[in-house]
């Protein structure tokens, strides 16, 4: 079973611009959740997605913003860069939802802003 | 504010040591999960204890949750270089279900 599919693997974008990044989940796992990680910061919850429905929101600004797809296929974008955005970004999938299955995630998208 | 905490971010050791990471809070947890994360790879969920006091072994690896539910460690016995990597614990709060991360603590395993 293929695992969770994160594109692309490296991103250098200039402030101001906007990004789309895409996750794919694992077959048959409907629930999608977004993460940024940082050094010393830890993983920051960006949001998760369920059927198609945001079902929880981190503490980011709305130019972070994320969809799912009926094939539970999810994007997130994030509009106006900032230097500080520059992170690793990183998508999880769970069969039913994240508090009651494991989360797999992938190897994320590292995200550079100049 | 970093719900919780890791200790210590930063260890390296010799192979065959023991070892030991912390992650507390003042807060309780309905569970709390372990993960081992290798460069350019995402977080592998290693264990989840729900249990006050519960202990669960994993080869080598010696999880264990306070029982308050506030803590957890983990314990490696006679390390090797494949231990290496970044070990990040997230709690599980019933009140929104969002697991709330630490900041991990980077192991380096000397040969």
């Amino acid at each position: 079973k293929a695992g969770v599919t994160q594109t692309p693997r490296y991103l250098i974008k200039t402030r101001g611009q906007q990004v789309t990044l895409s996750c794919s989940p694992i077959s048959g796992h409907r629930s999608v959740s977004w993460y940024q990680q940082t050094p010393g910061q830890g993983l920051q919850f960006l949001f998760e997605y369920f059927s198609e429905t945001q079902r929880n929101k981190g503490n980011f600004p709305g130019r972070f913003s994320g969809r799912q797809f009926s094939n539970s296929r999810s994007e997130m974008n994030v509009s106006t860069l900032e230097l500080g955005d520059s992170a690793l970004y990183l998508c999880a999938s769970s069969l039913v939802d994240s508090h009651n299955s494991p989360l797999h995630f992938g190897n994320g998208t590292r995200l550079t802003v100049t | 504010t970093q719900l919780l905490e890791q200790s210590p971010q930063f260890l390296s050791i010799q192979e065959g040591e023991n070892l030991t990471v912390y992650c507390n809070s003042s807060s309780v947890f309905s569970s709390l999960q372990w993960y081992r994360q290798e460069p350019g790879e995402g977080p592998v969920l290693l264990v989840t204890v729900v249990t006050g006091g519960e202990v669960k072994k994993l080869k080598r690896l010696t999880f264990q949750f306070g029982d308050a539910r506030k803590d957890s460690s983990l314990h490696i016995t006679a390390a090797q270089p494949g231990d290496t990597g970044l070990y990040l614990c997230a709690g599980e709060k019933d009140s929104n279900y969002q697991l709330i991360w630490g900041a991990g603590t980077k192991l380096i395993i000397k040969p």
